[in-house]
């Protein structure tokens, strides 16, 4: 099993560029997340998703959209990228409240 | 603002020493959880503590809840340098929400 992939890992972007980071998870969770990850700051919860088709906002969800069409995927937008969301953006699932699986990661740099 | 607020915000120990992280939080939880994180990696869960439990093991791991100071301790015994990382504590409420502390980088010194 692969447990939990990111695509892409890296990447550059202009200001006010859009993109859509992708997570897939092949273990059956119903529970999925987004974090971002900055110097100093811990995780901190952008959006998460207790099922298919349900999606809610976390701690930091504005400029960022997200999507959860198939079980298995959770995609994250972003419509228009800004240099405060240069970070590090990490995917989690789990099966309910038990441990979360994670992601190995996508740097993000925005110019 | 997050819930769960990691102490100390680093720690350095001979390797061979036992370390002790602190966890506190703000309001009730149903589970507590560590993670690890070696850097530039994602997260690897330790351990989860459910809020009737007080204390847990996992081989050199040693856990404990105290839910009327709302707090909880990590402790790692006989460390080794492989120990070296960051540790986080996450907390979930009834909101679905699971919320991460800026965490403890620990440094095992040789």
């Amino acid at each position: 099993n692969a447990g939990v992939t990111q695509t892409p890992k890296f990447r550059v972007l202009k200001t006010g560029q859009s993109m859509t980071l992708l997570c897939a998870q092949d273990m059956n969770h119903e529970y999925m997340y987004w974090y971002r990850q900055d110097p100093g700051m811990g995780l901190r919860l952008i959006h998460y998703s207790v099922g298919e088709g349900t999606t809610a906002k976390g701690e930091v969800p504005d400029g960022y959209n997200v999507s959860r069409l198939k079980k298995q995927n959770f995609l994250l937008g972003l419509e228009s990228a800004a240099p405060s969301q240069t970070s590090v953006y990490f995917c989690a699932s789990s099966y309910y409240f038990q441990e979360q699986f994670f992601g190995p990661g996508t740097r993000l740099t925005v110019l | 603002s997050q819930q769960g607020e990691e102490d100390p915000q680093a720690l350095s120990i001979q390797e061979g020493e036992n370390a002790t992280m602190n966890c506190s939080y703000k309001t009730s939880i149903n589970n507590l959880q560590w993670y690890r994180q070696n850097s530039g990696r994602g997260l690897v869960h330790l351990i989860l503590i459910r809020s009737n439990e007080r204390e847990k093991h996992s081989g050199r791991l040693r856990v404990t809840l105290d839910t009327s100071k709302k707090s909880s301790s990590l402790l790692i015994t006989a460390s080794r340098a492989a120990d070296t990382a960051s540790y986080f504590c996450a907390t979930d409420h009834r909101d679905d929400k699971i919320i991460f502390g800026k965490g403890t980088r620990l440094h095992i010194l040789p």
